[in-house]
């Protein structure tokens, strides 16, 4: 069964640390993405990668960076943590034309204090 | 710039009836993909259903199916015999593209959110 997997399901954070959120896909999949999700605003994207070592500014992508150094490992990093980046996390990965739609991760809750 | 609009933030349905969730988006091009994904309270993303806009006939998936109206552009998800496990968000999503190339990105609708009450 394919899959995309979140290090982490729960993350709690202080302000102004450095936060790491990793992502692997075991599909060989070109594409990789990370979305935050908040109440009413639905899913916002933040970067995305389309090979290794490349990358894309998403929608919102201030104050945060990523890392792809290899295919299957995509890396958000928030560079100093922020209470405003209290967020659902979504990692998703996806073939060239996506025909096929996305493969989601599980989420990564993370909450800055 | 493309868009994708659900105009239903919460739905409700009894168990084993039929529901319809609306999507209706924007875009200039010809052909492009358009999907429906679900998001139960255990939050991870599936994908429910996809339509190429090249296709005339509507997407079926077992019990869920679409009504793709192209020069409506429209896109609405119906699920038959609903079940206590349908509650969740629902997103409908528009694959445009990104450059170059087949690479694309989805734009998303804000969601449904549906409860299928027992």
């Amino acid at each position: 069964d394919v899959k995309v997997t979140q290090s982490s399901r729960y993350l709690v954070k202080r302000t102004g640390e450095k936060v790491f959120l990793e992502c692997v896909q075991d599909m060989d999949h070109e594409n990789m993405f990370w979305y935050r999700q908040d109440p009413g605003l639905g899913l916002r994207l933040i970067y995305f990668s389309y090979d290794v070592k490349m990358k894309e500014k998403g929608d919102i992508p201030e104050g945060y960076s990523v890392s792809r150094e290899k295919k299957e490992r995509f890396s958000l990093i928030l560079e100093s943590a922020s209470t405003n980046q209290t967020s659902m996390y979504l990692c998703a990965s996806s073939l060239g034309p996506h025909r096929d739609g996305y493969t989601f991760g599980s989420g990564t809750r993370l909450t800055v204090v | 710039a493309q868009t994708v609009t659900q105009s239903q933030p919460e739905m409700s349905v009894q168990e084993a009836e039929t529901v319809t969730l609306s999507c209706t988006y924007d875009t200039s091009e010809s052909n492009y993909y358009l999907f429906w994904y679900k998001q139960p309270p255990s939050r991870q993303m599936i994908l429910v259903i996809r339509q190429e806009a090249y296709k005339q006939q509507n997407a079926t998936e077992n019990r869920f199916s679409v009504n793709f109206q192209k020069a409506a552009k429209s896109f609405s998800l119906k699920i038959s015999d609903s079940q206590l496990g349908d509650t969740a968000m629902y997103f409908c999503a528009f694959a445009q593209p990104l450059g170059a190339g087949n690479n694309r990105k989805l734009i998303w609708g804000l969601g449904t959110s549906l409860a299928v009450n027992p």
